[in-house]
């Protein structure tokens, strides 16, 4: 079965560290996509990033960075210089299927930029 | 272009309520998800509309949870009754197409129950 883990719950840094979220997980399928999403207070899931499984690509876009890691089963997302805004809750989600089924999600990590 | 519209936004209700949550996709979105949120938990689906046919419904708990899209536009999920465990966000999501793959979810803001 499908399994997607965010051991950090919560973290809290400082305005401008560099911040690394941890995902990891678990499937028989060898073609399926990961993502991450963020919730603001506000509620609304907000799409960052898909993945497929046959592109192992780092991915860089302005602040953020995803290191997708095949042979740990990780999807790891790194925020670059912190700010205020960024403050969310995280959540990896995986597709299974060729990205037919619907996403199965992490249980999220709670960030805390603080001034 | 209008988002994933939800009503109500917060509901309030003793157990064995019934309730009932709407949802209206964006215009043109075949497919649309329905998604439970546990507070500390991550959403997890309950049941995937494609047009007005049921792609999904593995996770629902069919014994109190039902759900339409009657013409394959707007949703209505209802919760009859209710108890304790089902205090949660209620997220409604859609895409242009069924396959994740290549269609991007847009979600709604999603209605918060509470029961009491």
């Amino acid at each position: 079965a499908q399994k997607v883990t965010q051991a950090q719950t919560e973290i809290s840094v400082v305005e401008k560290e560099d911040v690394t979220l941890d995902c990891v997980y678990e499937t028989r399928d060898t073609t399926y996509y990961l993502f991450w999403y963020k919730q603001p207070p506000s509620g609304e899931l907000v799409f960052l990033i898909r993945r497929n499984s046959f592109d192992e690509q780092n991915e860089i876009s302005g602040r953020y960075s995803w290191n997708f890691q095949k042979s740990t089963s990780s999807f790891n997302f790194t925020i670059t210089a912190s700010q205020v805004v960024d403050s969310a809750v995280y959540f990896c989600a995986l597709s299974e299927d060729t990205g037919r089924r619907a996403l199965t999600f992490g249980s999220g990590t709670r960030l805390q930029v603080q001034p | 272009e209008a988002g994933v519209a939800q009503s109500p936004r917060y509901k309030i209700i003793e157990k064995r309520q019934s309730v009932a949550f709407w949802c209206n996709p964006i215009s043109g979105h075949a497919t649309l998800y329905w998604y439970q949120q546990i507070l500390g938990q991550g959403p997890k689906l309950l049941i995937q509309f494609q047009n007005n046919g049921v792609v999904d419904d593995s996770q629902l708990p069919k014994d109190r949870f039902s759900a339409e899209r009657l013409k394959g536009v707007d949703s209505t999920l209802k919760i009859q009754p209710a108890k304790l465990e089902d205090s949660a966000v209620y997220l409604c999501a859609s895409s242009q197409g069924e396959f994740i793959a290549y269609n991007e979810q847009f979600f709604g803001p999603g209605t918060r129950l509470t029961v009491l």
